[in-house]
């Protein structure tokens, strides 16, 4: 059973810090790794994706990913209040298979605190 | 730019009735997928569709009816409702040669 784990929080943390997320994952062959954002009673939305070792930045975003160590994280810089959602970690179920056919960990629930 | 979209927003229903949950998107994305998510499950696969009259099971397909005659519509059926599939349905599509998952605002259901 391929699995995704998440710690389900919440992470509070104060405006202007660093929130560190993270995600591990089962299966030694995912190649493909993501990070959602769901506020509450809305639905994901796509923040960041992951394919390589190392670091990948998008503004305040940063996704590290150690395929090693079956890890993936998400760090958010100078976090601000409207940062406050559900960060979801999702990884390819299937590949070489069918595209988009994703694993999705529980969430981690972010409040940043003014 | 309608996206996607789900019908109805809203759905109340009684245990052993039929309820049929709409999806529709307007980019002609050959991917399109079901998830039910539930407090302490997280978002789960139910079905998935490849293109038009190719669909195949997901995580927890139990209890529920896919089709897809039209690539852009992708119905979802509980043939006889079960308290245990009261829950927030979420459709998504994805484009062939991509990844990004693109989520409707789903479809909040409650079956009685």
């Amino acid at each position: 059973q391929k699995e995704v784990e998440q710690n389900s929080g919440p992470l509070s943390v104060p405006e202007g810090a660093i929130a560190s997320l993270n995600c591990t994952y089962s299966d030694r062959g995912s190649q493909s790794f993501f990070w959602y954002r769901q506020y509450s009673g809305k639905s994901p939305e796509l923040i960041m994706s992951i394919y390589s070792n190392g670091d990948k930045e998008d503004g305040r975003f940063t996704a590290q990913l150690n395929k090693a160590s079956q890890y993936v994280s998400l760090l958010i810089r100078d976090s601000q209040p409207s940062d406050s959602a559900t960060y979801l970690c999702a990884v390819n179920r299937d590949y070489g298979g069918s595209q988009g056919n994703l694993i999705f960990g529980k969430g981690t629930k972010l409040s940043v605190k003014p | 730019d309608a996206g996607i979209t789900q019908s109805p927003r809203y759905k109340i229903t009684e245990t052993g009735r039929q309820v049929t949950l709409m999806c529709h998107q307007t980019w002609s994305h050959s991917y399109m997928f079901w998830y039910r998510q539930d407090l302490g499950h997280g978002l789960r696969l139910i079905y998935y569709s490849a293109a038009a009259d190719i669909t195949d099971k997901g995580e927890v397909p139990d209890g529920y009816v896919v089709s897809r005659s039209k690539t852009e519509n992708f119905p979802l059926t509980l043939e006889s409702a079960t308290r245990s599939q009261t829950s927030v349905y979420f459709c998504a599509s994805i484009q062939g040669g991509q990844e990004t998952q693109y989520f409707g605002p789903g479809t909040r259901l409650l079956v009685l």
